[in-house]
């Protein structure tokens, strides 16, 4: 079964630096490949989406990386701020048109 | 992005309750609609997938007549989770979508944090 895995549950760095999340799928072969940032109690915003034949995608800040032969993708925040602390999901493109969620990484931004 | 909004964003009911989710796209008609819910620390998994008008699709190991879906318009979708028992405790999150498959940007709404006692 297909099967989603974002490497980190929580990550701690300090405000300016770059975050690195990573998320990883088996078993799948998605078109597309989105980022969300969800706040707790609320749901999912949307961040950055990057199809299968895109290797790379930017957002001021915010990189994403889509590497179709490794099965990964790498999401950064360069120059990060507190109030970038936040889970990030990453989310695959199932067959109906809904979305298949990682567990999400908790990311804090420590002044 | 588009406005979804989600009505209670908090319930607190006892068990065997019923309770109603209401889920609205303000801003575009929604030619279908996933249910998600999530558990405390878990990922956000697809309960359901509605088009409307229609009946809706359910994932394997949710009830359909415990999770009773109505989406009678473009705008708006309801979730019903009957006879509530405490393991239905979760937060529930609807994604209206205009197309039935392959969309680019998905929309959330703020969710429901269902508390059953």
């Amino acid at each position: 079964s297909q099967k989603i895995e974002q490497n980190s549950e929580a990550l701690n760095i300090q405000e300016g630096k770059t975050a690195t999340l990573t998320c990883n799928y088996t078993n799948y072969s998605p078109a597309y490949l989105q980022w969300y940032r969800q706040d707790p109690g609320r749901g999912p915003v949307f961040l950055l989406l990057i199809r299968e034949n895109e290797k790379e995608k930017r957002k001021e800040r915010l990189k994403v990386t889509f590497d179709t032969t490794l099965k990964q993708s790498l999401f950064h925040i360069t120059a990060s701020q507190p109030a970038d602390s936040a889970t990030y999901l990453c989310a695959l493109g199932g067959s109906q048109g809904n979305l298949i969620f990682g567990k999400g990484t908790k990311l804090s931004v420590k002044p | 992005g588009a406005v979804v909004s989600q009505h209670p964003s908090r319930v607190i009911c006892k068990s065997g309750t019923s309770v109603k989710i209401e889920c609205r796209s303000l801003d575009f008609q929604a030619t279908t609609m996933f249910w998600y819910r999530q558990f405390p620390k878990q990922s956000l998994m697809l309960m359901a997938t509605s088009n409307e008008g229609s009946k809706a699709t359910y994932e394997q190991g949710v009830e359909k007549d415990k999770f009773l879906i109505n989406h009678a318009s473009l705008t708006l979708s309801t979730l019903t989770v009957t006879s509530a028992h405490p393991e239905d405790s979760s937060f529930y999150i609807c994604s209206p979508a205009k197309t039935s498959g392959g969309a680019d940007t998905q929309y959330f709404g703020p969710g429901t944090r269902l508390t059953v006692l």
